[in-house]
């Protein structure tokens, strides 16, 4: 069976600090991976897509990394902010998305 | 370009009736995907739709159904309601006209669904 796990589940931070949500798989066939965020009640967001052949991919203040081999992928904030708040979810992007179970971060002031 | 509608954004039905969900692509965009979220199950995968035909399907029960049109707009249908058919469901649209899940998915804002 695919899995896609997250850890921490849950973070709380105060603003300013740099972050890093983590995502694993078991299975580790060359797949691209997904970020999203979710505001409450809210959909997806996606934040950012590595595609398998790549390594990373950066987006303003976020950084996503993949490494096929151990199975894993890490998603960095850098300086967290307040709007930062919500669930990110990472998912392995193949015919559908498997999600992972997320990380619900809140930033604090 | 607009984004992914959803329509309707809620909805309340009784246990037995039946309820069909509207999903409008991203322009251009012709493949969709409907998705089940519920707090014990996460994000489940329902089924996607390219070029109106039934590309992949999930693990649902054949009470799930879904269809997608000429224009790529898809609705999904869940007949003989069950309390635990309660959920946000959402749908996403990309080009995908690899398939292999190459492309960015697109997340449409949900239709928040109870069943009483």
């Amino acid at each position: 069976k695919q899995e896609v796990t997250q850890i921490p589940a849950a973070l709380s931070v105060p603003e300013g600090e740099n972050l890093v949500l983590n995502c694993s798989f078991t299975d580790s066939a060359i797949y691209n991976l997904q970020w999203f965020r979710q505001d409450p009640g809210k959909g997806l967001t996606s934040l950012l897509l590595i595609q398998s052949s790549q390594r990373e991919q950066t987006s303003g203040r976020l950084n996503a990394s993949l490494d096929k081999s151990s199975g894993r992928s890490t998603l960095y904030i850098a300086a967290s902010q307040p709007g930062d708040s919500a669930t990110y979810l990472c998912a392995r992007n193949t015919d559908k998305l498997i999600f992972g179970t997320g990380t619900r971060l809140q930033v604090f002031p | 370009k607009a984004g992914v509608t959803q329509t309707p954004r809620y909805l309340i039905k009784t246990r037995g009736q039946q309820v069909t969900l509207s999903c409008s692509p991203i322009s251009g965009h012709r493949s969709v995907s409907w998705y089940q979220q519920t707090p014990g199950q996460g994000l489940q995968f329902l089924f996607e739709y390219f070029s109106e035909t039934q590309r992949n399907k999930g693990n649902f029960p054949g009470r799930f159904s879904g269809r997608q049109f000429s224009n790529s707009r898809s609705e999904m249908n869940v007949s003989t309601l069950e309390l635990g058919d309660s959920a946000l469901y959402l749908c996403a649209s990309s080009l995908a006209y690899s398939g292999g899940g190459a492309d960015t998915q697109y997340f449409g804002p949900g239709t928040r669904l109870t069943v009483l």
